[in-house]
């Protein structure tokens, strides 16, 4: 089947600074990929949907500015959290959708702000 | 946006017995998928199944996309099947590719 990894699979930051996570198909291409955020036994909640070459289309309520998404191939998306606070502390998810429309999703990042 | 309510939300079984968990939307969809998220947080997909019925082992799935609900069939339970369900979907009107993600049903499986 279809896999999706996602790199770090945790990561401990300081306030203040940026952290990049990055998502890969590994063994297909994918012209959309989507980045979403849970908490704690919460439900997943769309972040942005990525498109390769061109840019993302963020979710209402999500900074831009904040959460930098780049698609720069049909293989990788990454997020990176800029001026990280401890209210940015949550589990990162990603997904890539397939040629048949069906979405598989990363294993996720654990991002903790302190 | 469409709504997708799952129930129940939380279930406890005893190893061995049987069970049938509920998704239903509020508009037409082209894409439903249920996940099983394991403890570590990985989705794992179990169907892709926006209509129809499809099995696989001791997991099965039903969508009657005209009256928008969506079934997940689970016989002779393990404790290996605990963790969280997830049904999700993709509205036919919007243009929007992403999915929409029901609340969940936690299911323990005791031994």
């Amino acid at each position: 089947g279809a896999v999706v990894s996602q790199h770090p699979s945790w990561v401990i930051c300081k306030s203040g600074t940026s952290v990049k996570i990055e998502c890969r198909s590994l063994d297909f291409q994918a012209t959309t990929m989507f980045w979403y955020r849970q908490f704690p036994k919460q439900s997943l909640m769309l972040m942005a949907t990525s498109n390769e070459g061109s840019k993302a289309t963020y979710e209402q309520g999500v900074e831009k500015d904040k959460f930098l998404i780049n698609h720069a191939s049909l293989t990788l998306s990454t997020l990176t959290v800029t001026s990280a606070h401890p209210e940015d502390s949550s589990f990162y998810i990603c997904s890539a959708e397939s040629s048949s429309y069906e979405q598989y999703f990363g294993p996720g990042t654990r991002l903790t702000v302190t | 946006g469409i709504q997708v309510e799952q129930s129940p939300p939380d279930l406890i079984l005893q190893e061995g017995a049987n069970s049938t968990l509920r998704c239903n939307f509020s508009d037409s969809v082209n894409n439903l998928q249920w996940f099983h998220q394991n403890p570590w947080g990985q989705l794992i997909n179990l169907f892709y199944i926006p209509s129809g019925t499809k099995q696989n082992g001791r997991l099965s799935a039903t969508t009657v996309a005209t009256e928008r609900y969506s079934l997940l069939y689970i016989s002779s339970s393990q404790t290996t099947d605990s963790g969280v369900y997830f049904c999700a979907v993709r509205a036919v009107d919007t243009g929007r590719r992403a999915l929409t993600f029901g609340s969940g049903t936690r299911l323990q499986v005791q031994p």
